[in-house]
């Protein structure tokens, strides 16, 4: 089976603009997580989608969203860009019961806002 | 709210010997526990992962893990190093068990030295 992919790796942004993210899972699964990596703060979790629906947020501003298709590819988006926002963004999908519930990662999308 | 604790940002080990990287946990609920690994410029790879059952866990690259509850610890360890586990580690716990999102730790970079 193929890995979970994101495209594009990697991503130059200016201050003030927006930038839409994908990712495809691994094919089965239905749930995918988006989380955050910077040198700062760590991994942290921003959002999950299951059957096109959000179902878990984390704690960032409203200028972080996502989306889910029927095929299970998601997309998420950050408008008004910061230099803040500069961040290894990595998605995960997650196997289904069956599977044990284990989340397989992307290898990122690295933006770099300046 | 659940949390995790990596002691140590930095080790380092010389080949062939023990491994030793430190995790605990702080949830209210019985967790889901992992460990992942990333390597320079990669997404993160699932070593191993505690849900329930034995508390003794062993993963892939001859790393293992015991969950004990006692100690609210995940420490993960590999009798002997190699070049190629020069890397970093995660310890996370899943939020809301089985279908929750991953809190992670700050990570903990392993330096294997000759």
């Amino acid at each position: 089976k193929a890995g979970v992919t994101q495209t594009p790796r990697y991503l130059i942004k200016t201050r003030g603009q927006q930038v839409t993210l994908s990712c495809s899972p691994i094919s089965g699964h239905r749930s995918v997580s988006w989380y955050q990596q910077t040198p700062g703060q760590g991994l942290q979790f921003l959002f999950e989608y299951f059957s096109e629906t959000q179902r878990n947020k984390g704690n960032f501003p409203g200028r972080f969203s996502g989306r889910q298709f029927s095929n299970s590819r998601s997309e998420m988006n950050v408008s008004t860009l910061e230099l803040g926002d500069s961040a290894l963004y990595l998605c995960a999908s997650k196997a289904p019961p069956a599977g044990g519930y284990e989340q397989y990662f992307g290898p990122g999308t690295r933006l770099t806002v300046t | 709210a659940q949390s995790v604790t990596q002691l140590g940002s930095h080790v380092s080990v010389s080949e062939g010997a023990l491994v030793l990287l430190r995790c605990n946990y702080s949830s209210s609920v019985p967790p889901y526990l992992f460990w992942y690994v990333q390597y320079p410029n990669q997404g993160l790879q699932l070593l191993l992962k505690y849900t329930t059952g034995a508390t003794l866990v062993k993963g892939i690259n001859g790393f293992e893990a015991e969950f004990k509850k006692s100690e609210t610890s995940f420490h993960l360890t590999k009798p002997s190093a190699h070049m190629s586990d020069a890397a970093e580690y995660f310890c996370a716990v899943s939020e809301g068990g089985s279908q929750g999102n991953l809190i992670f730790g700050k990570g903990t970079k392993l330096s294997v030295k000759p």
